[in-house]
């Protein structure tokens, strides 16, 4: 069974860059579309993008100014790079797996356990 | 962007119960609907998809229905294993792009 693992800083200072990786295990990165989605505090979720490993993306309108997602098929890992960060980027961020069906991601079937990052100023 | 709404926001109910979540949508998403449930430090966990197929291995009691705007997951006999949290999530049409309810809290009465 597929498991995924977000790493990275905790902290992040306003302005600057969220960078986050997730660790695909028991699977292989090439066979799915892989997403990344976030809840900040008292929130609800909200999908940020996915992407394929051919390089093929999609992104949320309200983050795509901001939002770089690259997949490392050596690592089997992906990665997500949110820039000029503020304290509405402090969230849970997940990172998860996407459901084909009809051709098109409709779901989400397996997830990180999420990682909290908070923007400081 | 198609927002999503739950109710009730909290169910309190007791074991063995039934319990009746509802998501409805501001447009139609057609059957493009899912559910998750949601325990504090755990993943999300998808169980319906396509608004009524289950996610592999998940119980029976699980059981997804509804179309175009109007939603409901019913668990038909809760364990103490079920108390969470449970959300909708829409795919919208192409690009697509997807938005989530606020959650239902199934709590403990």
């Amino acid at each position: 069974q597929v498991q995924l693992q977000e790493s990275g800083p905790g902290l992040v200072k306003a302005s600057e860059t969220l960078s986050l990786t997730c660790l695909v295990s028991a699977g292989s990165i090439t066979s799915y579309y892989w997403s990344w989605i976030r809840q900040p505090p008292g929130k609800r979720l909200e999908w940020i993008g996915y992407m394929y490993y051919t390089g093929i993306s999609n992104y949320n309108p309200s983050l795509k100014s901001r939002v770089t997602m690259s997949v490392d098929t050596s690592k089997n890992q992906f990665s997500l790079r949110l820039r000029s960060v503020t304290a509405a980027d402090t969230a849970v961020y997940y990172c998860a797996r996407g459901l084909i069906i009809f051709g098109v991601i409709d779901a989400f079937d397996s997830w990180g356990q999420g990682t909290m990052v908070t923007v400081s100023s | 962007e198609i927002v999503l709404t739950q109710s009730p926001v909290t169910l309190s109910l007791s074991p063995g119960e039934r319990a009746t979540l509802s998501c409805r949508a501001s447009q139609s998403v057609s059957s493009y609907l899912a559910w998750y449930q949601h325990k504090p430090g755990q993943a999300p966990r998808l169980l319906i998809s396509d608004a009524s197929n289950r996610a592999t291995g998940i119980p029976a009691r699980f059981s997804g229905s509804g179309s175009g705007t109007d939603f409901t997951l019913t668990i038909s006999n809760l364990e103490p294993e079920d108390f969470a949290v449970y959300y909708c999530q829409q795919r919208s049409n192409w690009p697509p792009t997807y938005t989530f309810g606020q959650g239902t809290k199934v709590e403990i009465k």
